[in-house]
């Protein structure tokens, strides 16, 4: 079966400091790769996703994330964080493969940046 | 606008009681879907329904049932046999297959005294 795991439980973290949140799975066929995020009493919404082409992917508020196939990582970073980053941020894995299945979340890493 | 709707926002039950959450949808998506949310353990999948009146188990479907009878609603009952229901419990939809991605509703905190 497949799983997600995220690096971190909780990240602190001042206003204009760089961001990197780690995100590995384990599966070994081709996956569509996602990143959601939560802000406090909002619904997740999609922050960026990768399906094919360029690992590089651009989402939206400035997030970005690499997909590096050798290491079955998805990792997100954004240069310079602001405090309304403050949320909690979701990995979620789908396989390619077989359109029977659903999403594989990671446990999800909440992120406090301070002002 | 189109989204997706969870009621009630907060929903308080007593212990061996049977409790169903709304969600509803007019985004005119065929997948439906059920999470349950615990801190530090993600989203873990409850049901989900790909057409109408049909639906599969997830992986934690124990104590909990569900219906699709029309597109635009999929109801989730938490049953009295549901060991630990106190969660927060979110609703997706997508367009097609899971691949496309998924809406969110923005939830329902269920405890139960």
């Amino acid at each position: 079966a497949q799983s997600v795991s995220q690096h971190n439980h909780h990240v602190i973290l001042s206003e204009a400091a760089s961001l990197e949140l780690g995100c590995n799975y384990s599966y070994g066929g081709t996956v569509n790769l996602f990143w959601y995020v939560q802000y406090p009493g909002q619904h997740l919404q999609l922050l960026l996703k990768y399906f094919s082409g360029d690992p590089l992917v651009k989402g939206i508020k400035g997030f970005e994330a690499e997909f590096i196939k050798s290491k079955f990582s998805f990792n997100l970073r954004k240069p310079s964080v602001q405090w309304s980053d403050t949320a909690e941020y979701f990995c979620a894995v789908i396989p390619d493969d077989n359109y029977g299945q659903n999403f594989v979340f990671g446990p999800g890493t909440r992120l406090s940046v301070l002002p | 606008d189109g989204g997706i709707t969870q009621s009630p926002k907060y929903l308080f039950r007593k212990e061996g009681q049977n409790v169903t959450l709304s969600c509803e949808q007019n985004l005119n998506h065929d997948a439906m879907y059920w999470y349950r949310q615990d801190p530090g353990q993600g989203l873990r999948l409850i049901y989900y329904s790909q057409i109408v009146n049909d639906f599969q188990k997830g992986d934690i479907a124990e104590g909990y049932s569900v219906s699709r009878e029309k597109k635009e609603s999929f109801p989730l009952t938490v049953t009295s046999a549901q060991k630990n229901p106190t969660a927060f419990y979110l609703c997706a939809s997508s367009a097609g297959t899971a691949n496309y991605g998924y809406t969110f509703g923005s939830g329902t905190r269920l405890t139960v005294v």
